[in-house]
């Protein structure tokens, strides 16, 4: 089984800082996949950014990257140059390719921007 | 990427009614779709999975009875709530996945249901 863990409730970051989200996991699985998804507050699922497991370099989709730890078995996101538009929930999510090879969800983050 | 939708984007029914979601890929087909619950605030669960012209596989504790799904083709999957109960009231998503993609999984725009 997987789980996925999201210690952060809330962050906050000033306009065009940085900031990184948090999220560890928990498998036994070998090949599986990272994900993170942004839901704005019209409740559409985005998604950000992809890392494998096998990956050995980390992730990054413009703005987006992911600092893929895989001893550690975490995989946070960093924004960087927020912009206000950023202001959403954030999910960390996992899917193992093995066996029922579904996709499970962290508890999010939400994110403010601050102006 | 590819596009999901989902109809209606919000319904209010009485309790005791069924209600039907319907779940599309519009420009892919989807082998595999999933349906997800979301609490206010809260975390996407996810309810069953359902493979095109075979029985969807639902998660522990979700009740198929209430909670039926049909994925008919591979485009369309819908999900029915059945004598639906103010506590069904919630956020529905549904997910489509790209036969024999490594990862691409695509969400659609989610349904409010409202059961008084």
């Amino acid at each position: 089984a997987q789980k996925i863990t999201q210690t952060q409730p809330g962050m906050f970051v000033q306009e065009k800082e940085a900031v990184t989200l948090d999220c560890t996991y928990d498998t036994s699985d070998q090949s599986y996949g990272l994900f993170w998804y942004k839901q704005p507050s019209s409740g559409e699922m985005i998604f950000l950014i992809y890392q494998g497991s096998y990956d050995e370099q980390n992730a990054t989709e413009g703005r987006y990257s992911l600092n893929f730890q895989k001893a550690r078995k975490s995989a946070n996101l960093v924004i960087s140059a927020s912009q206000l538009g950023d202001s959403a929930m954030y999910f960390c999510a996992m899917r193992a390719f093995t066996g029922a090879n579904n996709l499970f969800f962290g508890t999010g983050t939400r994110l403010t921007v601050i102006p | 990427g590819a596009v999901v939708s989902q109809h209606p984007s919000r319904v209010i029914c009485k309790s005791g009614t069924s209600v039907k979601i319907e779940c599309r890929s519009l420009d892919f087909q989807a082998t595999t779709m999933f349906w997800y619950r979301q609490f206010p605030k809260k975390s996407l669960m996810l309810m069953a999975t359902s493979n095109e012209g075979s029985k969807a596989t639902y998660e522990q504790g979700v009740e198929k009875d209430k909670f039926l799904i049909n994925h008919a083709s591979l485009t369309l999957s819908t999900l029915t709530v059945t004598s639906a109960h103010p506590e069904d009231s919630s956020f529905y998503i549904c997910s489509a996945r790209v036969g024999g993609s490594a990862y691409e999984q695509y969400f659609g725009p989610g349904t409010r249901l409202t059961v008084t």
